[in-house]
């Protein structure tokens, strides 16, 4: 079974500080994907990833970056967080170097408050 | 660029009714549609898939969506709820190597 692990079930942080999210993948998959899940807008895409030190542009990436240093792990940041950023995160991971039809493997979320 | 509606972000359900979750996509080309369900605190998991071939897609739990493209639809039933079944559910449509998630509509089944 695919396993899909985020650092930190629940985060606590103050305006201002730089924050980063942790997701790391077991099944060798090529794409990884980080969303925001909040209320009635259901998930929006921030970035994603489909080789090591490649990164693309989701469709809200304003006020976050990322980084993929190795194929396993895909690292969300935060680089000063404020109060709009408190919000669900979600990480995933698909097969197949950009494969439309893989589907998507998520992790539990962070949930994280920003104050 | 792709959008998902689901109609609906509320459904409440008898137990042993039909669940009926309503999605319709803009596509300029079939897509590829999928359906995953979150149980609270958890993450999303997949439900079923639509890539090519038939048109009605079988999942797991007794799940099953129908690809309309004349209708741009592809909406999840179940012919008999579950207490279980009790859940957030997301139609999703990708392209591009993207996924584009609805909004969700939440289902609560009534005992």
């Amino acid at each position: 079974d695919v396993k899909v692990t985020q650092s930190s079930r629940y985060l606590v942080k103050r305006t201002g500080e730089k924050v980063f999210l942790e997701c790391v993948q077991d099944m060798d998959h090529e794409n990884m994907f980080w969303y925001r899940q909040d209320p009635g807008l259901g998930l929006r895409l921030i970035y994603f990833s489909y080789d090591v030190k490649m990164k693309e542009k989701g469709d809200i990436p304003e006020g976050y970056s990322v980084s993929r240093e190795k194929k396993e792990r895909f690292s969300l940041i935060l680089e000063s967080a404020s109060t709009n950023q408190t919000s669900m995160y979600l990480c995933a991971s698909s097969f197949g170097q950009g494969a439309d039809n893989s589907p998507l493997h998520f992790g539990n979320g962070t949930r994280l408050t920003v104050t | 660029a792709q959008s998902v509606t689901q109609l609906g972000s509320h459904v409440s359900v008898s137990e042993g009714a039909l669940v009926l979750l309503r999605c319709n996509y803009s596509s300029s080309v079939p897509p590829y549609l999928f359906w995953y369900v979150q149980y609270p605190n958890q993450g999303l998991q997949l439900l079923l898939k639509y890539t090519t071939g038939a048109t009605l897609v079988k999942g797991i739990n007794g799940f099953e969506a129908e690809f309309k493209k004349s209708e741009t639809s592809f909406h999840l039933t179940k012919p008999s709820a579950h207490m279980s079944d009790a859940a957030e559910y997301f139609c999703a449509v990708s392209m591009d190597y993207k996924l584009s998630f609805g909004a969700g509509t939440t289902v609560t089944v009534r005992a």
